[in-house]
């Protein structure tokens, strides 16, 4: 497909384990963005790489977070020792060129993670 | 904290009608400012978006009015349909990185 792509779609886990999600963005996007999504609020930036480095990494909440795009391509978003509090929908978007400040973000439809 | 404050929470409109969802924002260093549509189960889509030195921005039934002195910025959508329901976010950046409001659930009574 087009778009950008999330797996799982669903993932359902218990507290205490870790996680992946991962994000395929659209070819030829440089930047990749990972927000997050609770219920009922808008999406919350978490990092922002630029090829294939971290080039904002502030909106991660606590060092359980980090995110991997090895080859400027797919990005992979890990989640150790997962809490209640970080059940949501965790957000992939990709675009052509932040410089620009155009805000124009291609959204993947997420990933809806849920701890029990 | 939520850099930018959005309101209604939601809202019902009648077929036909008009719809307006109001945010505002502090930081006066952004410089961009577009609304995301949501439907149920996707993610975000960009449906219109407007920079400080236009006060006004219409694109078919979608208007963006921008009061910069005010720091205030509404979509209206005019002549509401049931395919509108969703959920509207506004946002605002200065860089690579998105602030959004909290969104605004829309429903289209037909």
């Amino acid at each position: 497909g087009a778009g950008v792509s999330q797996t799982p779609s669903n993932k359902v886990t218990e507290k205490g384990k870790y996680v992946e999600l991962r994000c395929d963005p659209i070819s030829g996007h440089t930047a990749l963005y990972w927000y997050r999504q609770s219920l009922g609020q808008g999406p919350e930036f978490l990092i922002y790489f630029q090829g294939t480095g971290a080039a904002d990494d502030s909106g991660l909440p606590n060092d359980r977070f980090f995110a991997v795009r090895p080859e400027g391509s797919v990005s992979t978003l890990k989640i150790q020792r997962t809490e209640r509090g970080d059940s949501a929908v965790y957000l992939c978007a990709s675009s052509l060129n932040p410089v620009l400040n155009t805000g124009e973000l291609f959204f993947g439809e997420g990933s809806r993670l849920t701890v029990l | 904290q939520q850099q930018v404050k959005q309101s209604p929470q939601s809202l019902i409109v009648q077929k036909g009608g008009i719809s307006i969802i109001n945010c505002a924002y502090e930081n006066t260093a952004f410089d961009y400012f577009p609304w995301y549509q949501q439907f149920p189960g996707k993610g975000p889509a960009l449906l219109i978006a407007i920079r400080p030195d236009v006060s006004e921005k219409k694109e078919g039934r979608f208007t963006i009015s921008f009061n910069k002195s005010a720091k205030q910025f509404s979509l209206h959508i005019m002549d509401s349909q049931p395919g509108d329901s969703a959920t509207y976010f506004c946002a605002a950046s200065n860089d690579y990185k998105l602030s959004f409001g909290a969104g605004t659930t829309v429903t289209v009574r037909a």
